[in-house]
């Protein structure tokens, strides 16, 4: 069974421009969930999906992020216009529905603005 | 808004030592989870305990759970060079339909060989 997998695990942009993140989550899981680290500071929560509505998206920083999950399945989140606070590793997790059980996560997208 | 506090913030000890994290936290839970990031890759899951559970072994790992000081410890017996990682521990709240996990700063463990 394929894990969560989330593209690119690289991105350098400059200031100013757009970026998306793309997550695959784990089939048939309905939680997705986004979270940021920046250098070496604490996981922050962005957002959760179930299925294809927000559940929360009280840990989006600006209006400059926008995210999706198209149909329940995989979901981006867009940078526009980029600035340098936004560098660091964004992680994807999915779980499957209930309260006990674990979150699978991506291997992160780390983005660079410079 | 809850948050998991570790402490240490950084833990370095030598191979076959233990290595004890603590977390704390602020609110009531359903669960709490603790997490592994080896560097530059994802957070790895280790083990889940639940807030009617005091304690709970995973292989190496032992995790304790006391609601009533809203604190959890992970403790790693006989560490190895490979456990060498940054250790998170995560909470769990329900809110309707909406569990969302919150991570604390972490613990950096190194453990030399």
């Amino acid at each position: 069974e394929a894990g969560v997998t989330q593209f690119p695990s690289h991105s350098v942009i400059e200031k100013g421009q757009t970026v998306t993140l793309r997550c695959d989550p784990i089939s048939g899981h309905d939680n997705l969930y986004w979270y940021r680290r920046v250098m070496g500071k604490e996981i922050k929560f962005l957002l959760h999906f179930v299925k294809e509505s927000k559940q929360d998206e009280s840990g989006m920083p600006n209006n400059r992020f926008l995210a999706e999950r198209t149909g329940g399945t995989y979901s981006t989140l867009k940078v526009q216009p980029a600035e340098l606070e936004d560098s660091g590793v964004y992680f994807c997790a999915s779980s499957s529905r209930g309260q006990n059980t674990e979150a699978f996560f991506g291997q992160g997208t780390r983005l660079t603005v410079v | 808004s809850q948050q998991g506090e570790e402490d240490p913030q950084a833990l370095s000890i030598q191979e076959g030592e233990n290595a004890t994290m603590n977390c704390s936290y602020k609110t009531s839970i359903n669960n709490l989870q603790w997490y592994r990031q080896n560097s530059g890759r994802g957070l790895v899951h280790l083990i889940l305990i639940r807030s009617n559970e005091r304690e709970k072994h995973s292989g190496r790992l032992r995790v304790t759970l006391d609601t009533s000081k809203k604190s959890s410890s992970l403790l790693i017996t006989a560490s190895r060079a490979a456990d060498t990682a940054s250790y998170f521990c995560a909470t769990v709240l329900r809110r309707g339909s909406n569990y969302k996990l919150t991570f604390g700063k972490g613990t950096l463990l190194t453990v030399n060989p």
